[in-house]
């Protein structure tokens, strides 16, 4: 199966600093990247959508200026949390599709704890 | 907006039995509709439902679309303990490249000795 490698797995940072993730596909250029948020015990939050070349669509709720994602390329997408606050601990999953319709694959997810 | 439901929310077998999960949905234009298996970290794709393709087996996991129902079965015979896991059912429109998956709240499936 396809390949997304997602990383760090886990980060550790103080609060108020800034902490990138990054989303690449390995074995596939991906045209669309989800960035996904998942509490203790819950199920996949959607926070934004981002096609290559083009802005991020994010989902209702999220602040743009806080979770700031780029898809510079085909295979890479990152996720940079802002100014992190302890409220900004959790899972962050990221999925690849190649196209609209395609089967969409997972990165291994960062647990990011903010102290 | 599009709608997931799973049903159990939670479940307990013992190894060897057959369990049955369920997903029901609500979607515009549906597109397809996806299982994946979550155990500590990030989903693995099991299965991919279109119009198409309503049914699909793997092994002791299978699953089957009712569309007319807008539901999904996950069905796993012969359960080992490696199937405790997170469940989760999605869908997706189609609405172009911006189609996006909706997930369900998931079940979570236990398998004792």
């Amino acid at each position: 199966g396809a390949v997304v490698s997602q990383h760090p797995s886990r980060v550790i940072c103080k609060s108020g600093t800034s902490v990138k993730i990054e989303c690449r596909s390995l074995d596939f250029q991906a045209t669309t990247m989800f960035w996904y948020r998942q509490f203790p015990k819950q199920s996949l939050m959607l926070m934004a959508t981002s096609n290559e070349g083009s802005k991020a669509t994010y989902e209702q709720g999220v602040e743009k200026d806080k979770f700031l994602i780029n898809h510079a390329s085909l295979t890479l997408s990152t996720l940079t949390v802002t100014s992190a606050h302890p409220e900004d601990s959790s899972f962050y999953i990221c999925s690849a599709r190649a196209v609209a319709g395609g089967k969409a694959f997972f990165g291994q997810g960062t647990r990011l704890t903010v102290v | 907006e599009d709608k997931v439901v799973q049903s159990p929310l939670s479940l307990v077998v013992h190894e060897g039995d057959t369990v049955t999960l369920n997903c029901s949905y609500e979607v515009t234009n549906f597109r397809s509709l996806l299982w994946y298996k979550q155990e500590k970290k990030a989903p693995t794709f099991l299965f991919m439902l279109t119009s198409s393709g309503i049914e699909k087996k793997s092994g002791r996991l299978s699953s089957i679309l009712d569309k007319k129902e807008l539901s999904s079965i996950l069905n796993i015979t012969a359960t080992q303990t490696g199937d405790s896991a997170i469940y989760l059912c999605a869908v997706e429109p189609n609405t172009g490249t911006a189609s996006k998956l909706t997930f369900g709240t998931g079940t979570r499936l236990q398998v004792t000795l």
